[in-house]
C-alpha cells in the first residue's frame, strides 16, 4: 500500500547526542514536511522540501537539520543544539506542495534520557 | 496566512450529528478551508476541504458561510471512533507553502455512548 512510513515509533536520546528520524514515502509526492507536536499543542513546522536537493526552514528550525537527496526520503536530525527535543514528530507529504491535502505518517515519539 | 478560532472541546452523543464550528474572519478570497483530525498518538488525517461551496464526502460535510468568515464541519452520525482533535486550517493559495499551514490546538471532540 502507498503511504508514509516513519521510524522508529519511539526513540530515546542521551545528552549531547544527535539522533535521526526516518521518513519514507512511496506516493511519488514532490513535497515533504516535518512537524513537531508538544503535549496538548498544535503542530509547528520545522522544515519542508518542495523538490529534491532543496529545503526551507519552518518556524522552529533551530537545533534541527534535514536532507533531501531522494524524492522518497526526508530524514530529520535532532542535534545536540536542540535543548528541549522531547516531543512527537510528524512527517507529511503532498503531491506538489501547493494548495492540496497533506498525508501524514504515524509519528515518532522522541524522549530524552 | 489567515488564522482560525475553534472551541477547545465539544461533546457529542453517539449516533447524533457532531457540528464543529470554525471562525476564519480574515480569510482571503483565494484561500481554502481544510479540516483534519488527529486520533491520539497518530498522525493527522485529512477530512475535507472547500473554497466557497458546501462540500460532502464519505466522512463529513463542510458548510461555509456566504461571507466565508466561518465554517462548520458536520459528522452526520458520530461514532466512538470519531473521538479525536479536529483542526480547521486555512490554506494559502497554490504556489505558496503548503507546509506553512497553521495547525492550532483544534477542537477535542469526545463522542460518548
Amino acid at each position: 500500500d502507498g503511504g508514509i512510513t516513519q521510524s522508529p515509533k519511539y526513540l530515546f536520546r542521551k545528552e549531547g547526542q544527535n539522533v535521526t528520524l526516518s521518513c519514507e514515502q512511496n506516493l511519488n509526492h514532490d513535497a515533504m514536511y516535518w512537524y513537531r507536536q508538544d503535549p496538548g499543542q498544535g503542530l509547528r513546522l520545522i522544515y519542508y522540501s518542495q523538490i529534491v536537493n532543496d529545503f526551507q526552514k519552518g518556524d522552529i528550525a533551530e537545533g534541527y537539520s534535514v536532507s533531501r537527496e531522494k524524492k522518497e526520503s526526508f530524514p530529520l536530525t535532532v542535534t545536540s543544539a536542540q535543548k528541549n527535543p522531547t516531543a512527537f514528530y510528524l512527517c507529511a507529504s503532498s503531491p506538489r506542495g501547493g494548495n492540496e491535502k497533506l498525508f501524514f505518517g504515524s509519528g515518532t515519539q522522541l524522549s530524552v534520557l | 496566512d489567515a488564522k482560525t478560532t475553534q472551541p477547545t472541546s465539544m461533546d457529542c452523543a453517539e449516533g447524533r450529528a457532531a457540528n464543529l464550528p470554525c471562525n476564519h474572519s480574515t480569510i482571503s478570497g483565494n484561500e481554502y478551508v481544510y479540516w483534519y483530525r488527529q486520533i491520539h498518538s497518530q498522525g493527522p488525517q485529512y477530512i475535507i476541504h472547500g473554497l466557497k461551496n458546501n462540500e460532502t464526502n464519505e466522512m463529513a460535510s463542510l458548510i461555509i458561510t456566504e461571507d466565508r468568515k466561518s465554517s462548520t464541519l458536520i459528522l452526520p452520525h458520530a461514532t466512538l471512533r470519531d473521538t479525536a482533535v479536529y483542526y480547521c486550517i486555512v490554506s494559502p493559495p497554490y504556489g505558496g507553502s503548503q507546509g506553512n499551514l497553521i495547525f492550532g490546538k483544534g477542537t477535542k471532540l469526545s463522542v460518548k455512548p
